[in-house]
């Protein structure tokens, strides 16, 4: 156990559907982040909070909708899905140095989104 | 465009071989260096970092990477593998000051007993 939890687990859904993926965080960071990792691809930055506020957008579709209610929780929602947006979907945060700067990144078991 | 790259995508050894996993990167600014470690049906967590200091930093179980800047690289090493270390390990760039953060596509480690 991280102290990264993401549900749900396991999703299956059609392209014209709309769901949300969740992530909590319970080890007081200040920075959330949702990744896409695909098969022989690098793992994807998609989208950055920091308390609350998105610091990185990386030039993701508009059909991912991320929400960020506070520090702990960190919402993906989905709407209108493509076959290739199948993946794995994975949530990060990470706590910051004595500097200031973003620290180690924790991770969550992911989702694995299929998309038919 | 700013990236890194493992070049090993799969490798097998035999128990008690050395490993050395190499990561380079592409970018001139100041990084932050991560090796991230996923076991079979287990997270993504943390194997060593070097932020600072000096380039030869240890982490768990072992292992070790040394950063080398005028080559951008960051390679890990063990001494002496053991079939616990099968798993897939990834190097990771931040440019520090920021929260991006650039993953390498990772390496598939089996280490036959």
């Amino acid at each position: 156990e991280t102290g990264v939890t993401q549900t749900p687990r396991h999703l299956v859904m059609g392209m014209t559907n709309k769901k949300s993926l969740k992530c909590e965080q319970h080890l007081g960071h200040n920075a959330m982040y949702w990744y896409k990792q695909s098969a022989k691809k690098p793992l994807e930055l998609m989208f950055v909070y920091n308390f609350k506020e998105q610091t990185e957008n990386n030039s993701v579709p508009s059909r991912f909708s991320p929400e960020c209610p506070n520090s702990s929780h960190l919402f993906l929602h989905l709407h209108t899905l493509q076959p290739e947006d199948s993946a794995l979907y994975l949530c990060a945060s990470s706590g910051r140095t004595s500097g200031q700067n973003p620290d180690t990144q924790y991770f969550g078991p992911g989702t694995r989104l299929t998309v038919l | 465009a700013q990236s890194v790259s493992q070049h090993n995508h799969h490798v097998i050894l035999s128990e008690a071989a050395s490993l050395e996993l190499g990561c380079n990167y592409s970018y001139g600014g100041t990084v932050n260096l991560f090796w991230y470690v996923q076991y079979p049906g287990q997270h993504l967590q943390l194997l060593l970092k070097y932020f600072s200091g000096d380039p030869l930093v240890k982490g768990i179980k072992g292992f070790e990477a040394e950063f080398i800047k005028s080559k951008f690289s960051f390679n890990l090493r063990k001494p002496s593998v053991q079939w616990s270390d099968t798993a897939e390990y990834f190097c990771a760039v931040n440019n520090r000051g920021t929260y991006k953060y650039i993953f390498g596509t990772g390496t598939r480690l089996k280490v036959l007993a």
